[in-house]
């Protein structure tokens, strides 16, 4: 059974840090490019970083950029997303997936809430 | 960056209905466009990629179509599992863009 399971998310002031966790199962991490996506609250989808198999390549949303790293251990099957100088308005639940062929794998979702 | 022009934003239909949500790219993103489903609290569900192909176990009356920069999900004989919001996201260029989202309602 496919499991993504993200964790580290929580109540942060703004300005802060934070570091999410993506521990990954029943699937050939190693073999796939993965994303972090996120929602805000009442809003939708917004496609935040991307990591290619390797870590050779990574892209960010300009909303994001600067600010957050994403990362993968494919040792440890976990993707990981860093968090810097957050802001209200990366509020939101954060998923791990990665679906663009024929799979689809996601996470549960784990929440930030950015605010003093 | 691409933009994805989704719509329409809200559709009102009956269960049984066909339904089609439409979706317009600012520029051609051959056929890397993913449609995805989400109900209220639940992570998304991807159900179509590469614009026309059905993910494993999505059933047949959902169906994608289009290449360049338009594209339609149509899904037939609506059932109340349906109804949900759905959403088509561009993977050709960086960054990904998703389009606003669909909420389906039951009339």
């Amino acid at each position: 059974e496919v499991q993504l399971v993200e964790s580290g998310g929580g109540l942060v002031q703004p300005g802060g840090s934070l570091r999410l966790s993506c521990a990954t199962s029943g699937f050939t991490f190693s073999r796939y490019s993965m994303n972090w996506v996120r929602q805000a609250p009442g809003k939708g989808l917004e496609w935040v970083s991307y990591i290619t198999s390797g870590s050779n390549i990574k892209y960010y949303a300009d909303s994001v950029k600067g600010r957050f790293t994403i990362s993968r251990d494919n040792a440890k099957n976990s993707l990981f997303l860093q968090m810097n100088s957050l802001r209200d308005e990366d509020t939101a639940v954060y998923y791990c997936a990665t679906y663009y062929g024929d799979y689809d794998y996601w996470g549960q979702g784990t929440l930030v809430t950015v605010s003093s | 960056d691409i933009q994805m022009a989704q719509s329409p934003s809200s559709l009102s239909a009956s269960v049984g209905d066909r339904v089609t949500i439409t979706c317009r790219a600012s520029q051609g993103i051959g056929t890397y466009l993913a449609w995805l489903q989400q109900k209220p609290g639940k992570a998304p569900k991807s159900l179509i990629y590469a614009a026309s192909n059905l993910q494993s176990g999505v059933p047949s009356k959902f169906s994608g179509s289009g290449s360049g920069t338009d594209f339609t999900l149509t899904i037939n004989s609506l059932q109340p599992e349906d109804f949900a919001t759905y959403y088509c996201q561009q993977y050709h260029t960086h960054p990904y863009t998703f389009g606003q989202g669909t909420k389906l309602e039951i009339k």
